[in-house]
C-alpha cells in the first residue's frame, strides 16, 4: 500500500539556520508533491508544488527538490524566523486521481 | 484573499446522531472536498465532488456519510448515524478547474472539530 513518511520527531532549529524537512514515499508514482502548512486549530496552508519532471522549485526563502528515483522530496526554508514555526506537511497527487495524500507531518520549532 | 469558511468551528453531539457540516468554498471554484483528521493523525481524503456528484471517494466515506451542494454556494457534509470514531476535525477545500488536479493547490477552511459523546 502507499505509504508516505515525514520525520515524525519536531524539528528544532535557531533562527536564521536553514530548515530541511523530509519527505519519503513507497508504492506510489505521484505526478506532483505538493507542500503545505499548518498551525495549530487551522487548516493546511498551500506553500509550493512541483512536478515529477522538476528537479526543484523556488519561492522567497522556501525551496523544493523533488527526486522520483529517490522517491524523495526535500523542503527548505533558509534564513528561518520563530514565524515559521509549524507543522510542514507534504501532499502527494497523481495525474488521474482528484485527491491529495497527506503525509503525517514535521513539527518545525524555530528558536529565537 | 478569497478563503473558504466552515461552520460550526466546533460541534458536539451525541453517538447516533445526525450532524450536518457545512462549508462555504471559495466562490469561483469547482471541485470540492471534504478530509479528516483525527487528533494527532494525518489529514485523510473523504470525497470530491464535481459538476454536483461524487468524482472520488476513500474507503471511509461509507453509507453514513453523504455530500451535498444544496444551492450555489454551500456545500456539505453529512454524517448519518454517527460513531465515536467519527470524532475528528473535518476540513473543506476547494480548487479551481483550470489544469491538471495535482497542479493546483487546494485552499482549505479551517475545518469543524466534531466530538461525538
Amino acid at each position: 500500500s502507499q505509504k508516505i513518511e515525514q520525520n515524525s520527531e519536531a524539528l528544532n532549529i535557531q533562527e536564521g539556520k536553514t530548515a530541511t524537512l523530509t519527505c519519503n514515499y513507497t508504492n506510489y508514482s505521484p505526478a506532483y508533491l505538493q507542500w503545505y502548512r499548518q498551525d495549530p486549530g487551522r487548516g493546511p496552508v498551500f506553500l509550493l508544488l512541483i512536478r515529477e519532471n522538476e528537479k526543484e522549485k523556488r519561492k522567497e526563502r522556501l525551496k523544493v527538490t523533488f527526486d522520483t528515483t529517490l522517491k524523495q522530496s526535500l523542503f527548505h526554508i533558509t534564513a528561518s524566523q520563530p514565524a515559521d514555526s509549524a507543522t510542514y506537511l507534504c501532499a502527494l497527487a497523481s495525474n488521474a486521481g482528484n485527491m491529495l495524500t497527506f503525509g503525517g507531518g514535521t513539527r518545525l520549532m524555530v528558536k529565537p | 484573499e478569497p478563503e473558504v469558511t466552515q461552520t460550526p468551528s466546533h460541534q458536539v453531539t451525541q453517538m447516533g446522531q445526525e450532524v450536518i457540516l457545512r462549508c462555504v468554498p471559495i466562490s469561483n471554484h469547482l471541485y470540492f472536498y471534504w478530509y479528516r483528521q483525527i487528533l494527532g493523525q494525518k489529514v485523510e481524503f473523504l470525497v470530491s465532488f464535481y459538476n454536483n456528484e461524487i468524482s472520488e471517494k476513500s474507503e471511509i466515506f461509507d453509507d453514513q456519510f453523504s455530500v451535498e451542494r444544496p444551492d450555489g454556494s454551500n456545500f456539505t457534509l453529512k454524517i448519518r448515524s454517527t460513531k465515536l470514531e467519527d470524532s475528528a476535525m473535518y476540513f473543506c477545500a476547494s480548487r479551481d478547474g483550470q489544469g491538471e488536479s495535482g497542479n493546483q493547490p487546494q485552499h482549505f477552511g479551517d475545518g469543524t472539530r466534531l466530538s461525538i459523546l
